[in-house]
């Protein structure tokens, strides 16, 4: 199956940790993104990255980081400097330009206790 | 800051009248695509629209784009209940900025 994965599903974290989200896509994409989206709102970008070894930071890069060191992989850490962390997480590919579609992850659920 | 932004932010209808949806934004853009989410899960692309083309077909699907106004609408025809689900336009504001913004979505419900 061709797609893109996020893992966990469901992910629990104390105030003060970091914590790494998971996000692969077997679909050749040069470009892939983070949002973040609350309750109720529309997606943030966090990060992107249009090719291996280089990321941008989007509107809200505050207290995230990111890595991309293979095509394949794309993973998000929270670290504990974000004040407000807890929030529904998509991970996004893209081929080629922007004027193709984005295929999206199903999404990690974040909460800090 | 949100480049889109849905109207209504929710709408409830009954299954076989139609829903439309309506996204404004503030810059020039390359494209506008719309895109659907059901609860708790990823988005799926529906459509996309370019600058230069006014309107676009897809199914039920029906997608205006007025530049001038810097307005798009996305028009369900003969919806059905599994048609419920939050849709969201997004932009591409072209170079410079190699993402796409998205708006803050409307919630549409259609009751069968």
């Amino acid at each position: 199956d061709g797609g893109i994965t996020q893992s966990p599903k469901y992910l629990f974290r104390k105030e003060g940790q970091n914590v790494t989200l998971s996000c692969e896509q077997n679909l050749n994409h040069d470009a892939m993104y983070w949002y973040r989206q609350d309750p109720g709102q529309g997606l943030r970008l966090i990060y992107y990255s249009q090719i291996v070894n280089d990321f941008q930071k989007g509107d809200i890069a505050e207290g995230y980081s990111v890595s991309r060191e293979k095509k394949e992989s794309f993973p998000l850490t929270v670290t504990s400097a974000q004040k407000n962390p807890t929030a529904f997480y998509l991970c996004a590919s893209q081929t080629g330009p922007l004027n193709n579609e984005q295929f999206f992850g199903p999404g990690t659920r974040l909460t800090v206790l | 800051s949100q480049q889109g932004e849905e109207d209504p932010q929710a709408l409830s209808i009954q299954e076989g009248e139609n829903a439309t949806m309506n996204c404004s934004y503030k810059t020039s853009i390359n494209n506008l695509q719309w895109y659907r989410q059901n609860s708790g899960r990823g988005l799926v692309h529906l459509i996309l629209i370019r600058s230069n083309e006014r309107e676009k077909h897809s199914g039920r699907l029906r997608v205006t784009l007025d530049t001038s106004k810097k307005s798009s609408s996305l028009l369900i025809t003969a919806s059905r209940a599994a048609d419920t689900a939050s849709y969201f336009c997004a932009t591409d504001r072209g170079a410079g900025r190699r993402a796409l913004t998205f708006g803050s979505g409307t919630r549409l419900q259609v009751q069968p």
